[in-house]
């Protein structure tokens, strides 16, 4: 019955690795996002994707790669990973249809060492 | 200019107690919603309340409401008879429907602690 969900929820790795998160979707939006909570616990939005279509990308460095492969899933894979990459990323959706909030994910917490 | 203040880092209130967490914002986009979401020490972002900024009266959704004052251009999340589970980080938020992409901008959060 999960909404929106992240895989792994839990990452460590080492400096200048590669790795992915997964997020899935089941109610059925149109609109999916990933945002970053810092360690001082402000978030912030890296991308949205509508339609399988990226529409928005808030000058990530092109490290960050979103790939939408249904409206249903936005994963995100994050070459040579660095030091100020680790934080807490999250998953969101929401219809544009309709009003209302944005759904999130539990979060996957990426710890780089 | 931020476009979502949390002027209150920290707030305490006792069990049973009402609350009230500000929020203030700042767009020209006539068309927006204002959101609050709770993040308790678990880590999950929990969706409470919207508002959207034509909406004639204020929104509520069971103990939280919103306090919207459109010509002060503040959001204040209302939660009453607090209860230990309130005890959380809470966020406010806005999307401005107009070139917005529907991002959410957050403020920085007001940590709220609940005591007997």
């Amino acid at each position: 019955d999960t909404a929106v969900s992240q895989t792994p929820k839990y990452l460590v790795t080492q400096m200048g690795n590669d790795k992915s998160i997964k997020c899935e979707q089941n109610l059925g939006h149109d609109t999916m996002y990933w945002y970053k909570q810092d360690s001082k616990k402000f978030l912030k939005i890296m991308f949205s994707y509508n339609n399988k279509e990226l529409i928005i990308n808030e000058t990530v460095p092109n490290r960050f790669s979103p790939k939408s492969p249904d409206k249903a899933h936005l994963n995100l894979h994050i070459n040579s990973l660095e030091l100020g990459d680790s934080a807490v990323y999250f998953c969101a959706s929401s219809s544009t249809a309709a009003g209302g909030g944005q759904f999130f994910g539990p979060g996957t917490r990426l710890t780089v060492l | 200019a931020q476009k979502i203040t949390q002027t209150q880092p920290g707030m305490f209130v006792q069990e049973k107690e009402a609350v009230t967490l500000d929020c203030t914002y700042d767009t020209s986009d006539p068309s927006y919603g204002l959101f609050w979401y709770k993040q308790p020490s678990s880590g999950e972002m929990i969706f409470l309340i919207y508002q959207g900024s034509y909406d004639q009266q204020n929104a509520t959704e069971g103990r939280y409401s919103l306090n919207f004052q459109k010509a002060r251009k503040s959001a204040n999340l209302v939660i009453s008879a607090s209860q230990l589970g309130d005890s959380a980080m809470y966020f406010c938020a806005m999307r401005e429907l107009t070139g917005g992409g529907n991002k959410l901008t957050f403020g920085t959060g007001t940590q709220l602690k609940v005591e007997l």
